[in-house]
């Protein structure tokens, strides 16, 4: 079973619109990680953020929000004013405290975001 | 961030060729891995190495060979490959070795044509 959703494959925004961009996780574990990475076109998976299980509170940091709902399993990234520069594809990952074995980070299949000049 | 770099940053290649990929991680981490990125599919992790000793091997093909001569250079030997190993191939760091959580840093990855 996939342990990362992210259900949009791609969307497209016209620039200064904001948009979400979905994940939803699935594990037992009570101690967890989430990230968002983006993969802009020259390949380079660029880390955004991590979040552990515990600490729900909201992050803003500039134009990124992250919204974190252990209610409904969901971990969403928000691009406020959109530009140009933010088409990507974006990651969103899940690792798990309890995992012993050294594969324990587990990649959604990615969005890609196209911002429209 | 260029705490990780690739090179060759594109590789074409034939199939009976020989050839390597080469990973340096300038971020003092104790572990470095290894993904395939194909089309349309999540990130596979094919190897792991946790202070150059190689702690995971996802079931990959000998034809995919793995050296971590030391904690900051990690190599990835390639014979013999076929069409659909084709691949975008990425290489990361973290401080902690697994298992654990710690953020994994990537480099810009290498573009691999096998013809």
């Amino acid at each position: 079973a996939q342990k990362v959703t992210q259900a949009q494959t791609e969307i497209s925004v016209v620039e200064k619109e904001d948009v979400t961009l979905d994940c939803v996780y699935e594990t037992r574990d009570t101690t967890y990680y989430l990230f968002w990475y983006k993969q802009p076109p020259s390949g380079e998976l660029v880390f955004l953020i991590r979040r552990n299980s515990f600490d729900e509170q909201n992050e803003i940091s500039g134009r990124y929000s992250w919204n974190f709902q252990k209610s409904t399993s969901s971990f969403n990234f928000t691009i406020t004013a959109s530009q140009v520069v933010d088409s990507a594809v974006y990651f969103c990952a899940l690792s798990e405290a309890d995992q012993t074995g050294a594969n324990n980070l587990f990649f959604g299949t990615g969005t890609r975001l196209t911002v429209i000049p | 961030e260029t705490g990780v770099t690739q090179t060759p940053r594109h590789l074409v290649m034939g199939m009976t060729n020989k050839k390597s990929l080469k990973c340096e991680q300038h971020l003092g981490h104790n572990a470095m891995y290894w993904y395939k990125q194909s089309a349309k599919k999540p990130l596979e992790l094919m190897f792991v190495y946790s202070l150059e000793e190689r702690v995971e091997n996802n079931s990959v093909p000998s034809r995919f060979s793995p050296e971590c001569p030391n904690s900051s250079h990690l190599f990835l030997h390639l014979h013999t490959l076929q069409p659909e190993d084709s691949a975008l191939y990425l290489c990361a760091s973290s401080q902690d070795p697994p298992p654990s959580t710690d953020t994994q840093y990537f480099g810009p990855g290498t573009r691999l044509t096998v013809l």
